[in-house]
């Protein structure tokens, strides 16, 4: 079965420094996909960055990036720039891909890491 | 087009009564999935449902079921309540299993059980 985990419960940046939110996941697949959501206090969990497993480019999306360590199965997190609206809650998050496990769109979750930003 | 949405937001329940939550998904969206947030467990998924079919389910007891209409509304019910399904309730639609496909999740139904 795969397991996600997230060793950081709780994590603090300064506001436009940069943070970096740490995953690693064990599974025995080769293709599958791994997000991050962040979940700020209203509780709506909103996707913030994807990596395909095949794909060996870290995936970007403005001031959020990953470092995607296959071999390592590790999935970390980087805010630059780091903004009040950052706070919140981050969880890394995995999905069996095409190739495994017929259809599903089920997500294993890590437990989360709560992000504070001080002014 | 509207997000994902979860009726009703709140719920106080009694022990032993039953719930019955909401999800309407994405329009589009066929998939949709329910997870159960806890403080102590973290997000749990439930069970996932397509085409009106549970293909995919989590290791929950017999009380928690669900079903998903023609118009891919989904609903989940829980029997019996237990203090312990005291949770926020999170519902997550996607597209049909495909390389991109990504879930929006909804705001959630939070049940507190007395």
């Amino acid at each position: 079965a795969q397991t996600v985990t997230q060793s950081q419960p709780e994590m603090s940046v300064q506001e436009a420094e940069t943070v970096t939110l740490s995953c690693t996941y064990d599974t025995s697949e080769s293709d599958y996909y791994l997000f991050w959501y962040k979940q700020p206090p209203s509780r709506q969990m909103i996707l913030v960055i994807r990596q395909e497993a095949y794909k060996q480019q870290n995936a970007t999306e403005n001031r959020f990036s990953v470092n995607f360590q296959k071999a390592a199965k590790s999935f970390s997190l980087k805010i630059s720039d780091s903004q009040l609206g950052d706070a919140a809650m981050y969880f890394c998050a995995y999905r069996t891909g095409l190739n495994y496990g017929g259809a599903t769109n089920k997500l294993i979750f890590g437990t989360g890491t709560l992000l504070a930003v001080q002014p | 087009k509207a997000g994902v949405t979860q009726t009703p937001r709140y719920l106080i329940k009694t022990r032993g009564q039953q719930v019955t939550l909401s999800c309407s998904p994405i329009s589009g969206h066929r998939s949709v999935s329910w997870y159960q947030q806890t403080p102590g467990q973290g997000l749990q998924f439930l069970f996932e449902y397509f085409s009106e079919t549970q293909r995919n389910k989590g290791n929950f007891p017999g009380r928690f079921s669900g079903r998903q209409f023609s118009n891919s509304r989904s609903e989940m019910n829980v029997s019996t309540l237990e203090l312990g399904d005291s949770a926020l309730y999170l519902c997550a639609s996607s597209l049909e299993r495909a390389r991109n496909t990504e879930a929006f999740f909804g705001q959630g139904t939070r049940l507190t059980v007395v």
